[in-house]
């Protein structure tokens, strides 16, 4: 079955750090990729989507996210972390059912 | 726009009673989709619509459970009799949905629910 496995229920970062949350995906066909943030007490927002065009996808925010298919991997990533990116990250692939498998959620703290 | 409209924001609420949550989708979107958001499960898909269709439901957890779309422009997820496991935010997102294409889903804002 397909499957979004998000490493790290939590990551910690220093504002203007590196920024990196990883995401693998199980697929048997190319699949569609997509990363989301929630803020607190709001709901989901599209960040970036790869859909099997360029491998590596620019979004808001200054985030981008590459598609390595020999990694089955879709990291997010962006250079310097800023407090207001403290969020939570889930990372989400397409099924051929038409349904969004999501991973479990990645929370982004940044200290100042 | 203004976005996929849910209604209540929060609801609080006694086991056994009724709840109806609603969503006003983004006007042209012809998919609608609903989730449930806890803790321990993290963002689960209930059901999915298509053009007013159900076309999935087998997340919906148990026949307590229902979800109505009448038209293009409303649905409703109703919980009869509620339970206090039943406590968590409810997510409705649409999108459009072509053939050969996969577009993002627009998120509304949530219902934060709690059965006590």
């Amino acid at each position: 079955a397909q499957s979004v496995t998000q490493l790290g229920s939590h990551v910690s970062v220093s504002e203007g750090a590196l920024v990196l949350l990883r995401c693998n995906y199980s697929s048997s066909v190319p699949p569609y990729l997509f990363w989301y943030v929630q803020y607190p007490n709001q709901g989901l927002q599209l960040l970036l989507k790869y859909t099997s065009a360029a491998t590596l996808v620019k979004g808001i925010n200054g985030f981008e996210a590459e598609f390595k298919k020999s990694e089955t991997s879709f990291h997010l990533t962006k250079p310097s972390a800023h407090m207001s990116d403290a969020a939570e990250y889930f990372c989400a692939s397409y099924n051929q059912g038409g349904k969004l498998i999501f991973g479990q959620g990645t929370e982004l703290s940044v200290k100042p | 726009d203004a976005g996929v409209i849910q209604s209540p924001r929060h609801e609080v609420t006694e086991m056994g009673q009724e709840v109806t949550l609603r969503c006003k989708p983004i006007s042209g979107h012809n998919s609608l989709f609903w989730y449930r958001q806890t803790m321990m499960r993290g963002l689960e898909l209930l059901i999915y619509f298509n053009n007013n269709v159900p076309i999935d439901d087998s997340g919906m957890p148990e026949d307590r459970f229902s979800a109505k779309m009448p038209n293009a422009s409303f649905s409703t997820l109703k919980i009869q009799p509620s339970e206090p496991r039943d406590s968590a935010v409810y997510f409705c997102a649409s999108s459009t949905q072509t053939s050969g294409g996969v577009n993002e889903q627009f998120f509304g804002p949530g219902t934060r629910l709690t059965v006590l």
